[in-house]
């Protein structure tokens, strides 16, 4: 497909259990974002990575989250020790450049600590 | 504290009138604003953008209204219709689109 497409679509964890998440941006995209969204609450900046700079992670909340990016493809957030507050949907989006430029959004992934 | 504030987290209208959803910021700094729409279960979609050098942007039956003295954005659907029911995002950028702030969202309804 040519959309930005995240997986798993779902996951359900026990707290204390680290997850990952994956994040496949459109191809050509030198910008890549992890965004949260709480319930019932707005998108949460996590980390940007922009070509082979190094990632802007000023939106991560905890040492417990990591993300890495392979190049200019796969992305993957990493979330250790999960906590019951880290249950949301995990956005991912790409853009052409990281300025000036709409993101294209994945369908996201429902992270449910249990 | 947030940056970026969409107060009303729900409007109903009916269809074929307009629709009008506000978003307020607090960084001077951001230069940069876009809406986004989303649908359930889907990722938001890009929908209109303006920048700080203008302070209307049109496309369609979309227009985005920016009142920087007042720190001030809105988003402008006429006629709005039973597909625009969705929840929109206001999110603003400091960096001229590198890094973007979002409002908690705004639910539209558009009644038939």
């Amino acid at each position: 497909g040519a959309g930005v497409s995240q997986s798993p679509s779902n996951k359900v964890t026990e707290k204390g259990k680290d997850v990952e998440l994956r994040c496949d941006p459109i191809s050509g995209h030198t910008a890549l974002y992890w965004y949260r969204q709480r319930l019932g609450q707005g998108l949460e900046f996590l980390i940007y990575f922009q070509g082979n700079s190094a990632p802007d992670k000023s939106g991560l909340p905890s040492d417990r989250f990591s993300a890495e990016r392979t190049g200019e493809s796969v992305s993957t957030l990493t979330i250790q020790r999960t906590q019951q507050e880290d249950s949301a949907v995990y956005l991912c989006a790409s853009s052409r450049t990281g300025r000036g430029n709409e993101q294209f959004f994945g369908p996201g992934t429902r992270l449910t600590v249990l | 504290d947030q940056q970026v504030k969409q107060n009303s987290p729900s409007l109903s209208v009916q269809e074929g009138r307009i629709s009008i959803l506000n978003c307020d910021y607090t960084n001077s700094m951001f230069d940069y604003f876009l809406w986004y729409k989303k649908y359930p279960a889907e990722g938001p979609t890009f929908l209109i953008s303006i920048s700080s050098i203008k302070d209307k942007n049109e496309d369609g039956r979309f227009t985005v209204f920016l009142n920087k003295s007042a720190k001030h954005l809105s988003l402008h659907i006429v006629p709005s219709q039973p597909g625009d029911s969705a929840v929109y995002f206001c999110a603003a950028s400091a960096d001229y689109g590198q890094n973007f702030v979002f409002g908690p969202g705004t639910r539209l309804s558009v009644l038939p």
